[in-house]
C-alpha cells in the first residue's frame, strides 16, 4: 500500500521561530510532492509544490525534497499565529493522476 | 477558489436514503475528484473522473457511485447513506501534466451527518 506518513502534532511553535513540518512517503515512484494548509472548518488551500530534489523557496516558506531518503518537509520561516492550521502533505504515488494525502500535522503558533 | 462549487454546504439525512452531493467547475478542468475527510484518517480518494463519463474507484468507493456527463458537474451519489458515512466530502479539480499528477485545488466541502 503506498503511503504518506505525517506526525500528527501537534507541533507548538513560538511565534517569529522556524516551524519544520515532515513527511515521509514508500512509494519510490512518486515524483511530485504538494503541501497544502487547512484552516479549521476550511477546506485544503495549496501552499507549495515540489518535484526535485533539493530546496524550492516561496515567501517564508521553504519545502525540500530528499527523494534517496524518501522525505518531503516544509519550513515556515517568521512563524506567525496565522500559520495556525492543519498542514497536509501529499505525493502523487506514481504515474497515476491521483494524489495520496497523509493526515495532516497540527501547527500550533504562539504569540 | 479555483471556480469549484460545491452543494449543498450541509445536509442532515436519515439512514437508508439516497444522498447525491454536487460539484460544479467553471474552468472546464479535465479530471475532477471526490474526497471524503474523517478525523484520523486524512484525506481519502471515493472516485474520480478524467473525463466526460469516464470515471474510476478510489480507496474507499463502496457505497458510492459518481456520474461525469458534464466537463463542469461531478456527482457522487451514496445509494443508500449510512451512518459511517457521516463525514466532510470535498470535491477537487486538477489538470494533468507529464510528471503524472498536477496541482489539486478544492471546493469549500459539504458535511454531511447521517443518522
Amino acid at each position: 500500500q503506498k503511503e504518506v506518513e505525517q506526525n500528527s502534532g501537534p507541533l507548538s511553535v513560538p511565534e517569529g521561530a522556524i516551524a519544520s513540518l515532515n513527511c515521509t512517503y514508500s512509494d519510490r515512484g512518486s515524483q511530485s510532492f504538494f503541501w497544502y494548509r487547512q484552516y479549521s472548518g476550511k477546506s485544503p488551500e495549496l501552499i507549495m509544490f515540489i518535484y526535485s530534489n533539493g530546496d524550492k523557496e516561496d515567501g517564508r516558506f521553504t519545502a525540500q525534497l530528499n527523494k534517496a531518503s524518501q522525505y518531503v518537509s516544509l519550513l515556515i520561516r517568521d512563524s506567525q499565529p496565522s500559520d495556525s492550521a492543519t498542514y497536509l502533505c501529499a505525493g502523487n504515488g506514481g504515474a497515476t493522476n491521483k494524489l495520496i494525502f497523509g493526515t495532516g500535522t497540527l501547527l500550533a503558533v504562539q504569540p | 477558489d479555483a471556480g469549484i462549487t460545491q452543494s449543498p454546504r450541509h445536509k442532515v439525512t436519515e439512514t437508508g436514503t439516497p444522498v447525491t452531493l454536487r460539484c460544479h467547475q467553471t474552468e472546464n478542468h479535465r479530471y475532477m475528484y471526490w474526497y471524503r475527510q474523517d478525523p484520523g484518517h486524512g484525506l481519502r480518494l471515493i472516485h474520480y473522473s478524467y473525463g466526460v463519463k469516464d470515471t474510476d474507484k478510489g480507496e474507499v468507493s463502496d457505497g458510492y457511485s459518481v456520474s461525469r456527463s458534464k466537463t463542469e458537474d461531478f456527482l457522487l451519489t451514496l445509494e443508500s447513506a449510512t451512518s459511517s458515512q457521516t463525514s466532510v466530502y470535498f470535491c477537487a479539480i486538477s489538470e494533468a501534466s507529464a510528471l503524472g499528477a498536477d496541482t489539486q485545488y478544492f471546493g469549500p466541502g459539504t458535511r454531511l451527518t447521517v443518522l
